[in-house]
């Protein structure tokens, strides 16, 4: 079974609107982590915000949040006030805590329109 | 910041060649990674290091070598290169801090063998 799904291959949105980028992941460990990255069209992919298995709240980083539903196992990222400089590939990762490998969904492809 | 670096952004390479890539990270991490990435799958795990000389097989160690004879760096090998390692290749660092390990990743190296 794919430990992360990121069920959409590309999405849009409008300059200054908000978007919300999927993800479920699946394991039985009761510790991991989970991550959200950004990847441009250079290549370099870019950590944008954490959330672990036992934080009470949900992580927020400026404009980024993650909207962590644990009992659905999902950890959507929201990004709020949509910039051009948003327009990228957007992967969720996870890492469980008996592991030391991180596993990385598909990605989803967003583009800001103006 | 953490900076990881890769020998090369892009690289053409023949056939049954053997090939070097490089990666070097100045933050003193533990565990290191090599991922490629291609359309749709997302990046996938060939191999990690947690420590020097220690190494472990990810997804998709066929046809790869690795080496880690220094904290800093780790290399990968293809032994004997083929067109379907054509791919996008990303290293990347961790270091556990806090309970949280986050990967940062070097900006990628573009192998195209022919």
């Amino acid at each position: 079974a794919q430990k992360i799904t990121q069920t959409q291959p590309g999405m849009f949105v409008q300059e200054k609107e908000a978007v919300t980028l999927d993800c479920t992941y699946d394991t039985s460990d009761p510790s991991y982590g989970l991550f959200w990255y950004k990847q441009p069209s250079s290549g370099e992919m870019i950590f944008l915000i954490y959330q672990g298995s036992y934080d009470q709240q949900n992580a927020t980083e400026g404009r980024y949040s993650l909207n962590f539903q644990k009992a659905r196992k999902s950890a959507n990222l929201v990004i709020s006030a949509s910039q051009l400089g948003d327009s990228a590939m957007y992967f969720c990762a996870m890492r469980e805590g008996s592991s030391n490998q991180f596993y990385f969904g598909t990605g989803t492809s967003l583009t800001v329109i103006p | 910041d953490v900076k990881v670096t890769q020998s090369s952004r892009y690289l053409v390479k023949r056939t049954g060649e053997k090939v070097f890539l490089e990666c070097v990270q100045d933050m003193d991490h533990e565990n290191m990674f090599w991922y490629r990435q291609d359309p749709g799958l997302g990046l996938r795990l060939i191999y990690f290091s947690y420590d020097v000389k220690m190494k472990e097989k990810g997804d998709i160690p066929e046809g790869y070598s690795v080496s880690r004879e220094k904290k800093e760096r780790f290399s990968l090998i293809l032994e004997s290169a083929s067109t379907n390692q054509t791919s996008m290749y990303l290293c990347a660092s961790s270091l556990l801090l806090a309970g949280q390990e986050t990967q940062y990743f070097g900006p990628g190296t573009r192998l195209l063998v022919l």
